[in-house]
């Protein structure tokens, strides 16, 4: 299986803030990253695919970028609404695989 | 605007059969896998397996001797058969439309199925 390392953990950041969390894969995916965000009670919802496409919807001040198997999202300018978990995922291969998530908080 | 609708038994005893079914409202069912995702209360998502419109399917190797994923062409429906339960299966249940035409992302959710597993 591949292993989808992600970090931090949890972020503690205000509004306005510029932020990036960090997802590692334990081997090649490609560019077969994508990222969600859940709030809590919620279902996941889908915020960047391909690495770095930007959903449909989704506002610009998502963005996502790679290296190698290093994979980065980026919030511009944090938004009140933006907080909430972050998951990576690898469509690489199945069994797919999600990083262990990250929590941003005020 | 694609839907999903999901239902099933919410408690469950250890040794009994977990089934969630998984309804698809509007858009192309035969163009998508169609899976299921978990989420163990205050942890992370693990998928749990895929099934296409052919009855292909695709299980996590942890869960792999007690999944079945069916589907049901007719009625735009799959289903998750999870047996043999524990406390371990405890978790909030996802169907979700992978789109592995553009790279495999899931973008369409249900909204959950709390499944508790207690004597």
């Amino acid at each position: 299986d591949i292993q989808m390392t992600q970090s931090p953990s949890s972020l503690s950041a205000s509004v306005g803030d510029r932020v990036t969390i960090t997802c590692r894969a334990s081997q090649t995916i490609s560019s077969y990253l994508n990222w969600y965000q859940q709030k809590p009670g919620r279902a996941p919802k889908l915020l960047i695919y391909a690495a770095s496409t930007l959903q449909s919807g989704v506002p610009s001040r998502f963005s996502g970028s790679e290296s190698g198997t290093d994979f980065t999202l980026t919030i511009s300018s944090l938004q009140p609404e933006d907080f909430a978990t972050y998951y990576c995922q690898q469509s690489y291969s199945t069994p797919l695989t999600f990083g262990g998530g990250t929590k941003m908080e005020i | 605007q694609v839907q999903l609708q999901q239902w099933g038994a919410g408690l469950l005893k250890p040794s009994e059969t977990l089934s969630l079914t998984c309804a698809v409202y509007g858009g192309s069912f035969s163009d998508y896998y169609w899976t299921w995702i978990r989420q163990p209360p205050g942890m992370g998502l693990e998928w749990v397996g895929e099934i296409n419109h052919s009855g292909g399917t695709n299980y996590n190797p942890s869960l792999k001797s007690r999944v079945t994923i069916s589907i049901d062409t007719s009625k735009n429906q799959f289903s998750l058969h999870l047996s043999s339960v524990t406390a371990a299966d405890t978790a909030v249940y996802y169907c979700a439309r992978a789109d592995y035409a553009r790279g495999g992302y899931m973008d369409v959710w249900g909204k959950g199925t709390t499944v508790t597993v207690s004597s």
